[in-house]
């Protein structure tokens, strides 16, 4: 059963805490994507990946860390730096034709 | 940069009425490709359209994309109330990855 796994559906993060949202998949994509969506809005690219072991900064990274040492696998670290990490975090894949396989998403919440 | 835009930001109609959403880039897109968003859920593609003045259809939405490969259009006729979600394009930036639109929320009143 192909597609795009993401953990945990809801996480919660404190005053100064790094958390790591779990992005796989098992479509072999080479291509992967993280984006941020706040209440009504669009989507806001994070990080993306092109290759293992190579990534680029999106549109909004600061506040972000992210690795790609496996095909299947696209962590994202929201660092203490970020300041306002409340939002709903989307992982997506995509392959040759560009199109892009999206993740259930994880929602973040600052307790 | 490459800036996508979508208009409206939101849309109300009455069951039954027809809808359409309008993208326009600042750029030349190789293709555009459509998304849809229901709510609490995650976006999931629609379709792909990379001809100049290609017109596709999937049942009652009709998409098209413009002559100049710098628009694109979203309509769906007799709209049900499975339709309610958030509509969204897409086109490839330079750097291979995806720049979306702000998204068009539709609601339907039953």
């Amino acid at each position: 059963d192909g597609g795009i796994t993401q953990s945990p559906k809801y996480l919660f993060r404190k005053e100064g805490q790094n958390v790591t949202l779990s992005c796989e998949q098992n479509l072999n994509h080479d291509a992967m994507y993280w984006y941020r969506q706040d209440p009504g809005q669009g989507l806001r690219l994070i990080y993306y990946s092109q290759i293992v072991n190579d990534f680029q900064k999106g549109d909004i990274a600061e506040g972000y860390s992210v690795s790609r040492e496996k095909k299947e696998s696209f962590p994202l670290t929201v660092t203490s730096a970020q300041k306002n990490p409340t939002a709903f975090y989307l992982c997506a894949s995509s392959g040759v034709q560009e199109t892009q396989y999206f993740g259930p998403g994880t929602r973040l919440l600052v307790l | 940069g490459q800036q996508v835009m979508q208009i409206p930001q939101y849309q109300h109609v009455q069951e039954g009425e027809d809808f359409t959403t309008y993208c326009n880039s600042s750029t030349t897109l190789s293709n555009i490709q459509w998304y849809k968003q229901r709510p609490g859920g995650h976006p999931v593609f629609l379709i792909q359209l990379v001809k100049s003045g290609e017109v596709k259809k999937q049942k009652r939405l009709t998409f098209q994309f413009g002559e100049a490969k710098k628009n694109s259009s979203l309509h769906i006729t007799a709209t049900q109330t499975t339709d309610v979600g958030t509509y969204f394009c897409a086109g490839p930036r330079n750097n291979n990855d995806m720049r979306f639109g702000a998204g068009t929320r539709l609601t339907v009143k039953p």
